[in-house]
């Protein structure tokens, strides 16, 4: 079972268009980071937001824990946003492992000119 | 600062070959954690060391996997009789670990193993 969900799978937009990406857990959780990788590129971790909203310039995430869901709004869109967006949560009373992290499979951001 | 650095960026073994990847996280970091990257499974957990100590190693793969944290400065990944099926991008990633906030994971640009 796929414990962490995204959607679209896939997104092409135009330049300057807004994006809305979700994400939704199987079990709940107290920790969600929002990652990047553009092809080839290292993962860049863009927010830790456990809940509630969160904005980094044209980035804004918001999460909902009791409904198990976290969204990232990406503003104005640039080419340069194209790339792949993953979603993470930690396992909520995993223990004493703190920061095992689950990850989705991503959306693949495309954004034209 | 150059970030998590992982040696070496591709790595070509035979099927039974040993494979060794190297991790060097972040200074100060006391969090390092591996996990592999496919296509097909995503990103999968494998270990996590925290200040050098074995924490959860439950996504290894019990047979030929195993990983060292001999001290703060870096982490290896021993994958014995390497067979297809670990074609992977091997990625490391660190964390200051201390509070909820500093709890952000920096990666590594991940090593690429290929088994022919």
């Amino acid at each position: 079972e796929q414990q962490v969900q995204q959607s679209p799978a896939s997104l092409v937009l135009q330049e300057a268009e807004n994006a809305e990406l979700q994400c939704s857990f199987s079990i709940f959780t107290n920790q969600v980071q929002w990652f990047y990788q553009r092809p080839g590129g290292r993962l860049v971790s863009l927010l830790y937001n456990p809940s509630g909203t969160k904005q980094s310039g044209r980035l804004t995430s918001t999460t909902v824990i009791k409904e198990r869901r976290s969204s990232l709004h990406i503003s104005s869109s640039q080419i340069t946003d194209s790339g792949t967006y993953l979603c993470a949560m930690e396992r909520t009373g995993y223990g004493s492992s703190g920061n095992k992290l689950i990850f989705g499979i991503g959306t693949l951001l495309s954004v034209k000119p | 600062n150059a970030g998590v650095i992982q040696t070496p960026r591709h790595k070509v073994t035979g099927k039974g070959q040993e494979a060794t990847l190297w991790c060097e996280p972040i200074s100060g970091h006391s969090a390092v954690f591996w996990y592999r990257q496919t296509i097909v499974q995503g990103l999968e957990f494998l270990t996590y060391f925290r200040n050098q100590a074995p924490i959860d190693d439950s996504g290894m793969p019990k047979e030929r996997f195993s990983a060292q944290m001999p001290n703060q400065s870096h982490s290896t990944l021993k994958i014995q009789s390497t067979q297809p099926q670990d074609s992977a991008v091997y990625l490391c990633a660190s964390s200051l670990d201390r509070d909820r906030e500093a709890e952000r994971l920096f990666f590594g640009h991940g090593t690429k193993l290929s088994v022919l």
